[in-house]
């Protein structure tokens, strides 16, 4: 069975900081993706990522792919107030590419 | 294109009444899926399909009926509606290599907020 977990959960930044959002998926998968959630909207797809060493960037979001480790990075660079939203991992499974399993999200506050 | 559109935005339901939510897309995807999500939960995989006239179930199926006649519908059925389907429940849909667009992507619908009382 498949499971993905992201950490942290929760988190609140000042504007300017740096950090990290992990995803670790229990089992081999072709396509990972990033979305963003703004409250009480629809999801936003922000990255998908292909391949081992995979590496994505749009503006101060970064997003990276290690297969053999089975963890994606989502990584944020000098936070701004507009990052504040509900960032999810999803996985695909081989050849079900319609099929995605969902992290649980990383709630993210910035603060000025 | 229009993308992945979903009727209602909003529904209140009484126990043990049944409803349709709709889901429609114009990107020519044969994949199709229904997710719910629930607070601190993500979301989570109904049922989907890889093409018209094929189904198969999620993660969460228990409760909810699917088919698919044509292309671009990808109706949920609720037979009867308890309070543990209380939802936002969202309609996605992905190409394939051999459609236009970005295959890789999955686009997601605007969703449908149900209540059941």
């Amino acid at each position: 069975e498949l499971k993905v977990e992201q950490n942290p959960l929760f988190l609140s930044m000042q504007e300017g900081k740096n950090y990290t959002i992990y995803c670790n998926y229990s089992t081999t998968s072709d396509r990972l993706y990033w979305y963003r959630q703004d409250p009480g909207k629809s999801l936003e797809s922000l990255f998908v990522l292909l391949s081992n060493g995979a590496v994505k960037q749009e503006g101060r979001l970064m997003a990276s792919l290690d297969t053999k480790a089975r963890l994606s990075t989502l990584h944020i660079t000098a936070a701004v107030h507009d990052l504040s939203a509900t960032y999810f991992c999803a996985v695909s499974l081989y050849n079900q590419g319609g099929k995605l399993i969902f992290g649980q999200g990383t709630e993210l506050s910035v603060k000025p | 294109n229009a993308g992945v559109t979903q009727t209602p935005k909003f529904q209140v339901l009484k126990t043990g009444q049944s409803m349709t939510l709709q889901c429609a897309q114009d990107m020519n995807h044969e994949y199709m899926s229904w997710y719910r999500q629930d607070p601190g939960m993500g979301l989570r995989l109904i049922h989907y399909s890889v093409g018209a006239g094929i189904t198969d179930q999620g993660e969460v199926p228990n409760g909810y009926n699917v088919s698919r006649s044509t292309t671009e519908d990808f109706p949920l059925r609720l037979l009867s509606a308890a309070p543990s389907q209380t939802s936002v429940y969202f309609c996605a849909s992905k190409g394939t290599s051999g459609t236009r667009g970005i295959y890789n992507e999955q686009f997601f619908g605007p969703g449908t907020r149900l209540t059941v009382l």
